[in-house]
C-alpha cells in the first residue's frame, strides 16, 4: 500500500545531541514537509521541500534541518540548538498538483533523557 | 490574508447524537478547504475535501461539511456520533500554493 513511514515512533535525545527522524513516502510525490505539534497548538511548519534537492523554511525552522536526496525522503534532524524539541513530529507530502490534500505519516514523539 | 478559525476548542455530544464541528475561513483566492481527523499518538486522516466542484461533501465514516461562501464556513457534520469518533479534528485551508492553513482543532469527546 502506498503511504508515508516515520521512524522512530519514538525517540529520546540527551542534552547537545543531534537526532535525525526519519520520512520515506512511496506515494510519488514531489512536495513534502515536517511539522511539530504541541498541546493545544495545532500544527505548526518546520520545513518543506517541493522538488529534491530543495526545501524552504517554514515558521518554526530554528534548531532543525533538513535534506532532500531522493524523492521518496526527506529526514529532519534536531539539532542540539533546538532547546525545546519536545514534540510530536509529523511528515507529509503532496502531489504537486494544485488544491491537493497533504498525506500524513503516523507521526514520532521526542522526548528529552 | 488567509486564516482559519475553528470556532470550538472542545465540543461534547452523546453517542447517537448528531455532531456539528464549525470552521470558519478567509481567503483572497478561491479555496479548497479538508476535514482531518488525528486519534492519539497517530497523524491526520483525511475526512474529505472541498475542491469548487459540490458544496456538499460526503466523507468517509458519515461525515459531511457543507461549503457556504456567503458564510465563509466549512462546517463538519454527522447524523449520529459513535465512541469511536472520539478525536481532534482539523479544518484546513488551502489557496493552491504549496503551503496550507491548519485550524487549532477541536476535541471531540463523545459520551456513552
Amino acid at each position: 500500500d502506498g503511504g508515508i513511514t516515520q521512524s522512530p515512533k519514538y525517540l529520546f535525545r540527551k542534552e547537545g545531541q543531534n537526532v535525525t527522524l526519519s520520512c520515506e513516502q512511496n506515494l510519488n510525490h514531489d512536495a513534502m514537509y515536517w511539522y511539530r505539534q504541541d498541546p493545544g497548538q495545532g500544527l505548526r511548519l518546520i520545513y518543506y521541500s517541493q522538488i529534491v534537492n530543495d526545501f524552504q523554511k517554514g515558521d518554526i525552522a530554528e534548531g532543525y534541518s533538513v535534506s532532500r536526496e531522493k524523492k521518496e525522503s526527506f529526514p529532519l534532524t534536531v539539532t542540539s540548538a533546538q532547546k525545546n524539541p519536545t514534540a510530536f513530529y509529523l511528515c507529509a507530502s503532496r502531489t504537486t498538483a494544485s488544491h491537493q490534500p497533504q498525506h500524513f505519516g503516523d507521526g514520532t514523539r521526542l522526548s528529552i533523557l | 490574508a488567509q486564516s482559519v478559525t475553528q470556532l470550538d476548542s472542545h465540543v461534547s455530544v452523546s453517542e447517537g447524537t448528531p455532531v456539528l464541528l464549525r470552521c470558519n475561513y478567509s481567503s483572497s483566492y478561491s479555496p479548497s478547504l479538508f476535514w482531518y481527523v488525528q486519534h492519539p499518538n497517530k497523524g491526520l486522516q483525511l475526512l474529505l475535501k472541498y475542491t469548487s466542484a459540490a458544496t456538499l461533501v460526503k466523507g468517509i465514516n458519515g461525515f459531511e461539511a457543507e461549503f457556504k461562501k456567503s458564510e465563509t464556513s466549512f462546517h463538519l457534520t454527522k447524523p449520529s456520533a459513535h465512541m469511536s469518533d472520539a478525536a481532534e479534528y482539523f479544518c484546513v485551508l488551502s489557496t493552491g500554493g504549496f503551503k496550507t492553513i491548519f485550524g487549532a482543532g477541536t476535541r471531540l469527546f463523545v459520551k456513552a
